[in-house]
């Protein structure tokens, strides 16, 4: 069956240091592919999406790219900051269909 | 106006009694879903309607049943709370028809602790 698979955290990090969190996926045809971000105490919420191969996804700085001969969306940023702390979620969807199928999440921790 | 609304938001109760926990959104979307967050931030789907109508049901116990009395509404009753039900109850929405990507929002979800 589909599923996503994304590294285990927590991930700690400086401020202004580089981020990625790998995540890769298993589907049938072609998912569209998400980045959800839960702060603390609140629901998730979308971070940036992409729907076919090769598209990038991009808000507040962070970055993922579509690839579908690695079969992965791994989460970048630049240059963290304190209030970047939070759960990361990679999911996936089929389009037209009703499932988003969800990473285990990724706690990220930053450090001032 | 918060698009996806829940309540309550906090819920302690003892083991055997039931409950409720209402849904309700403001964004015109087709699609509700219950997901359960455990402890370890592990998100579950539960249930999805579509329209009022159900279309998934994951193995879930029967002692939780959805109701959508309209497509804005997506409440959660739950009758003789085990242990085991302490978690966090999200509900989402997405538009559907096919060919929209369906992201989801959520609500701000409701700390269900049985005690």
């Amino acid at each position: 069956g589909d599923s996503v698979t994304q590294m285990e955290g927590p991930v700690t990090l400086s401020e202004e240091a580089f981020l990625t969190i790998n995540c890769t996926y298993t589907a049938t045809g072609y998912p569209s592919l998400f980045w959800y971000v839960q702060y603390p105490g609140e629901g998730l919420q979308l971070l940036l999406k992409a729907t076919k191969a090769d598209d990038k996804g991009s808000n507040k700085g962070f970055e993922a790219t579509y690839r579908k001969e690695t079969t992965s969306f791994h989460l970048e940023k630049g240059s963290v900051q304190v209030s970047d702390s939070a759960v990361y979620f990679c999911a996936l969807r089929k389009t037209g269909g009703f499932k988003t199928i969800f990473g285990a999440g990724t706690r990220l921790f930053v450090k001032a | 106006d918060t698009a996806v609304s829940q309540t309550p938001k906090y819920l302690v109760t003892q083991m055997g009694n039931d409950k409720s926990i209402k849904c309700e959104q403001n964004l015109g979307h087709d699609t509700m879903y219950w997901y359960k967050q455990d402890s370890k931030k592990f998100l579950k789907i539960m249930f999805s309607y579509n329209n009022k109508e159900l279309i998934i049901n994951e193995t879930v116990p029967n002692r939780f049943s959805p109701k959508s009395p309209d497509k804005a509404h997506l409440n959660l009753h739950i009758n003789s709370l085990e242990l085991g039900d302490s978690a966090v109850y999200f509900c989402a929405s997405s538009q559907q028809p096919s060919g929209n990507t369906g992201e989801l929002f959520f609500g701000e979800g409701s700390r269900l602790t049985v005690l």
